[in-house]
């Protein structure tokens, strides 16, 4: 089973406007972490945003916002005002504690693009 | 700035002929891993450090080899490089493998099989 499911392969958003990735999980663990990178066309993964599974609240770092429904198993990725440098493969990722493993695994990823 | 740096940043090899990939950090981590991401595909871990602890996934092709000979450098050797293998390479450390510890990447290498 995936353990990590980003059903959107791609998508579009005007610039300065919201857009959000989705992503759902499967764990039986009480405790992981989750985890969105950004990708650009350069390469490089860029760790955007981090929610613990026992985390009260949604996760915000800037203009990034974690939708966190623990219930649902689902943990999207609002970015607000989007800016045409958004435009990039976004990774969903996820930590597992207790008994699990310790690496990271990863979504098939959501390509963005932001139009102008 | 603390970073995680991969050279060279592009690598072309002749199949079956050995290359090494090279990872260094200035993050002081305890934890280095190598990924392999093919094209259009999520990143795939080959291996980890956890200091001199060395943890490979069970199907990571025996091709693949790693060494760590301090705690800034690691590195990956291809002993015979097929086609297959032409990927990007990821370097990536964290502080420990706590759930909440961030990975931090470096730029990759894409390495090309001729």
């Amino acid at each position: 089973a995936q353990k990590i499911t980003q059903t959107q392969p791609g998508m579009f958003v005007q610039e300065k406007e919201a857009v959000t990735l989705d992503c759902t999980y499967d764990t039986s663990d009480p405790s992981y972490g989750l985890f969105w990178y950004k990708q650009p066309s350069s390469g490089e993964m860029i760790f955007l945003i981090y929610q613990g599974s026992y985390d009260q609240q949604n996760a915000t770092e800037g203009r990034y916002s974690l939708n966190f429904q623990k219930a649902r198993k689902s943990a999207n990725l609002v970015i607000s005002a989007s800016q045409l440098g958004d435009s990039a493969m976004y990774f969903c990722a996820m930590r597992e504690g207790l008994g699990g493993r310790r690496a990271l695994t990863f979504g098939s990823g959501t390509r963005l693009q932001v139009q102008p | 700035d603390a970073m995680v740096i991969q050279n060279p940043r592009y690598q072309v090899t002749q199949f079956g002929k050995p290359v090494t990939l090279s990872c260094s950090q200035t993050l002081n981590h305890n934890v280095m891993y190598w990924y392999q991401q093919k094209s259009s595909q999520a990143p795939k871990l080959l291996f980890h450090y956890y200091d001199k602890d060395f943890n490979n996934e069970a199907d990571t092709p025996d091709n693949f080899q790693s060494r760590r000979p301090n705690t800034s450098f690691c590195f990956l050797d291809i002993r015979s490089p097929g086609l297959g293998d032409a990927a990007m390479y990821l370097c990536a450390t964290s502080r420990a493998v706590g759930v909440e510890e961030t990975q931090y990447f470096g730029p990759g290498t894409r390495l090309l099989v001729l």
